[in-house]
């Protein structure tokens, strides 16, 4: 258990519609990383987040947005859904007295 | 992209040691090079790090040649859960508020075999 919690752990929704995905981060872990793994592709970053603010970008597309929340928690929304967006969504977190990032176990998007 | 080269698969025996090399060239002084590994789908599991001196845990040995441009991850006794795909990433150790993201290239996929 990396400590990580990721919900929900499964997600099925149609073409169009709107969802969010959350990620408690690790206890005192001020980062939360955001990756995108699509049926047989590598991990994409797609964003971060240091205690409340954005610090870095990746390939994030416009219809997708993420924010943390005082309490450190984060959300990644996606909106106006396609085929394609359909992969693992994983959220990692670190800080603290660790230098490594920690991983959930990911939200697996299905979009029909 | 990714700064680092790994083969994209190999075999090892179970209860022999797997030996996963990976090469970073073009790695600077103040980067460190980090291994994760992914079983199937599941989340990232971070292994090991290590700047320029060989380093150990419980999981795994990392060694780092002395001009740094290359490592090799040792799996001691690999067993079939140690099956999954093995990264090699190069980053700086994140300050307090950097944004040092871990950058995954395609790894190796390490199979054992009983």
């Amino acid at each position: 258990d990396s400590g990580v919690t990721q919900t929900p752990k499964h997600l099925i929704t149609a073409t169009g519609q709107r969802v969010t995905l959350r990620c408690s981060p690790r206890s005192g872990d001020l980062s939360v990383y955001w990756y995108q793994q699509s049926l047989d592709q590598g991990l994409q970053f797609l964003i971060q987040y240091y205690n409340g603010e954005e610090r870095a970008k990746g390939n994030i597309l416009e219809r997708f947005s993420a924010q943390q929340f005082p309490d450190l928690h984060s959300e990644l929304n996606l909106s106006s859904l396609e085929l394609g967006d359909s992969a693992l969504y994983f959220c990692a977190s670190s800080g603290g007295s660790n230098t490594e990032a920690f991983f959930g176990q990911g939200t697996r998007l299905t979009v029909v | 992209d990714a700064k680092t080269t790994q083969p994209p698969s190999m075999d090892c025996a179970e209860g022999r040691a797997a030996n996963l090399p990976c090469n970073h060239s073009t790695i600077s002084g103040n980067e460190y090079v980090y291994w994760y590994r992914q079983i199937h789908s599941q989340g990232p599991q971070y292994i090991i790090h290590g700047l320029k001196n060989n380093e150990t845990n419980e999981m795994a040995s990392l060694i780092i040649t002395e001009d740094r441009k290359s490592s090799t991850l040792i799996l001691p006794h690999a067993t079939l859960r140690d099956t999954a795909v093995y990264y090699c990433i190069v980053r700086v150790a994140p300050l307090q508020g950097g944004s040092e993201k871990l950058v995954f290239g395609k790894g190796t996929k390490l199979t054992v075999n009983p």
